[in-house]
């Protein structure tokens, strides 16, 4: 069991740039969700999913996209990065609902210049 | 709207000292709440829940208490160890599947 596995670890961008944010989990959990750690301001929910072909906007949602179009793979997509998108991305998901105990990821931290 | 306030950090304790990590909240009807841990260079992990009002969770020598009428869930530990040290957040989510709330975090260094 793998659990939560986000690639990739480092990136950097291009102001303007697009890029996919990988995350993937075998624990055939319904309830996945995107999150941006940010210093001193915690964490911020971007998109989150109950399950495949649904998905919904959270706090942050602009300058993202997402897709679920399979239980396990939820990827996030920057659409033209912005120097305020320099951040570290956390995928997580939970079994049973969002008041679930939810697995995290390793975190993608991305710079963007 | 729901939040969570927690304690600004850091917080910088001794081996074997008492612990506490202060956390209210604002929400609407009966939330649960959470301690989530970060170690360093990881991703969180959930430390202790609890679901209804005077519940208490708790996990590794930490405990936190669900008091209603005070709106807090203030993390505690009896001695504290190196181990220990991580940035600590509170989290909550109101029924009916809302996603969590968190709050900023709180970084704890214990030294030897």
């Amino acid at each position: 069991n793998a659990g939560v596995t986000q690639t990739p670890k480092f990136q950097v961008l291009k102001t303007g740039q697009s890029m996919t944010l990988q995350c993937a989990q075998d624990m055939n959990h319904e309830y996945m969700s995107w999150y941006r750690q940010d210093p001193g301001m915690g964490l911020r929910l971007i998109h989150y999913s109950v399950g495949a072909g649904i998905t919904d906007q959270g706090e942050v949602p602009n300058g993202y996209n997402v897709s679920r179009s399979t239980t396990e793979d939820f990827p996030l997509r920057l659409l033209s990065a912005a120097p305020s998108q320099t951040s570290v991305y956390f995928c997580a998901s939970s079994r049973g609902g969002l008041l679930d105990e939810q697995y995290f990821g390793p975190g993608t931290r991305l710079t963007v210049t | 709207g729901n939040s969570v306030t927690q304690m600004e950090g850091p917080v910088t304790l001794s081996e074997e000292a008492f612990l506490t990590i202060n956390c209210t909240y604002t929400a609407t009807g009966y939330p649960s709440l959470f301690w989530y841990v970060q170690y360093p260079g990881e991703g969180l992990q959930l430390l202790l829940k609890a679901t209804k009002a005077d519940d208490k969770g708790s996990n590794k020598g930490f405990e936190a208490t669900y008091r209603k009428e005070t709106t807090s869930f203030h993390l505690e530990k009896g001695s504290v160890q190196v181990s220990d040290s991580a940035v600590y957040f509170c989290a909550l989510s109101s029924r009916g599947n809302t996603p969590l709330v968190f709050g900023k975090g709180t970084r704890l260094s214990v030294i030897a």
